[in-house]
C-alpha cells in the first residue's frame, strides 16, 4: 500500500504570508494527526481527524491554524499569517479506525512538509 | 503531567560496536511504547513496540528494546551498528485513546 504523502516538502515564505501544508493519508485509514517539530524540540500533537470530524484539536497552538479534512480523505493545514515561530516541521500520520486491538495503535507517518517563515 | 525523556541529545559510536538510546517516560500507568526512527528526508518508521508480555521486544533492522517497569525505562539497543543506522531516533508513549507522546529524539551518527 502507498505510503502517507505529504505536500510540499519544504516551504519557504516571508512572515505574514499564508501556506497550506496537504496530506494523503494511507487509503481507508479513519484516523489522521498532524504534529509539528520546532528547532529540535520533541514532536508534539496538533489535532486528529477521525473521518472528516476533529477528535482532538487541543493542540493547535493558536487560531493562526486552521485544519482541514473534506470528505475524509486528505488534509490541509493553512497557516495564516505565518509568523517567525511557525518554522519546523509538520508530520502528518494515520491509523486505522481506533479499537482496542495493538494494530490500531500503531500511527504510520509521512516524510513531513518542511515550514521556513523569514 | 505525561512526558518522555531521552536524555542523550546526541550519541556517535563506531560502526560494529554496540548501541544504546536512554528513554524514559512518566505517567500514571504503563503506556505503550514506541521507538521510531527518521532517516534523512524519510518519515518516522516504527522499529518496535510494546504493549505487553514479554518485556524485551524484538523490531526491525537487528533493534531490540528493554522495558523496565521498575526504571520507567524502554531502552533501545542493536548489537552491532551499521553505518546506515544513522538518524534520528524518537521514543513515544500513549495511553489507549489519548495522543502520542514522544521524546525530543536522539541523533546517532556512525564513525566508519
Amino acid at each position: 500500500e502507498a505510503g502517507v504523502t505529504q505536500f510540499p516538502s519544504h516551504s519557504v515564505i516571508e512572515k505574514g504570508q499564508t501556506v497550506t501544508l496537504r496530506c494523503d493519508p494511507i487509503s481507508g485509514h479513519d484516523n489522521l494527526y498532524w504534529y509539528r517539530r520546532v528547532m529540535g524540540k520533541e514532536i508534539k500533537f496538533l489535532l486528529h481527524f477521525v473521518k472528516e470530524s476533529k477528535q482532538d484539536e487541543s493542540g493547535m497552538p493558536n487560531n493562526r491554524f486552521l485544519a482541514e479534512r473534506t470528505g475524509g480523505t486528505y488534509s490541509t493545514l493553512k497557516v495564516q499569517p505565518a509568523e517567525l515561530e511557525d518554522s519546523g516541521v509538520y508530520f502528518c500520520a494515520s491509523s486505522r479506525q481506533l479499537a482496542a486491538t495493538s494494530g490500531a495503535n500503531v500511527l504510520t507517518f509521512g516524510a513531513g512538509s518542511r515550514l521556513t517563515v523569514l | 503531567a505525561q512526558s518522555v525523556t531521552q536524555p542523550d541529545i546526541h550519541i556517535t559510536v563506531s560502526e560494529g560496536a554496540s548501541l544504546e538510546l536512554r528513554c524514559n517516560y512518566s505517567y500514571g500507568a504503563t503506556p505503550y511504547l514506541f521507538w521510531y526512527v527518521q532517516s534523512p528526508g524519510q518519515g518516522l518508521q516504527l522499529l518496535l513496540k510494546y504493549f505487553s508480555g514479554d518485556t524485551l521486544v524484538q523490531g526491525i533492522k537487528g533493534f531490540e528494546a528493554e522495558f523496565k517497569r521498575s526504571q520507567s525505562s524502554f531502552n533501545l539497543r542493536k548489537p552491532s551498528v551499521h553505518w546506515s543506522d544513522a538518524a534520528e531516533y524518537f521514543c513515544a508513549a500513549k495511553n489507549y485513546g489519548q495522543n502520542f507522546v514522544f521524546g525530543p529524539g536522539t541523533r546517532l551518527s556512525v564513525l566508519p
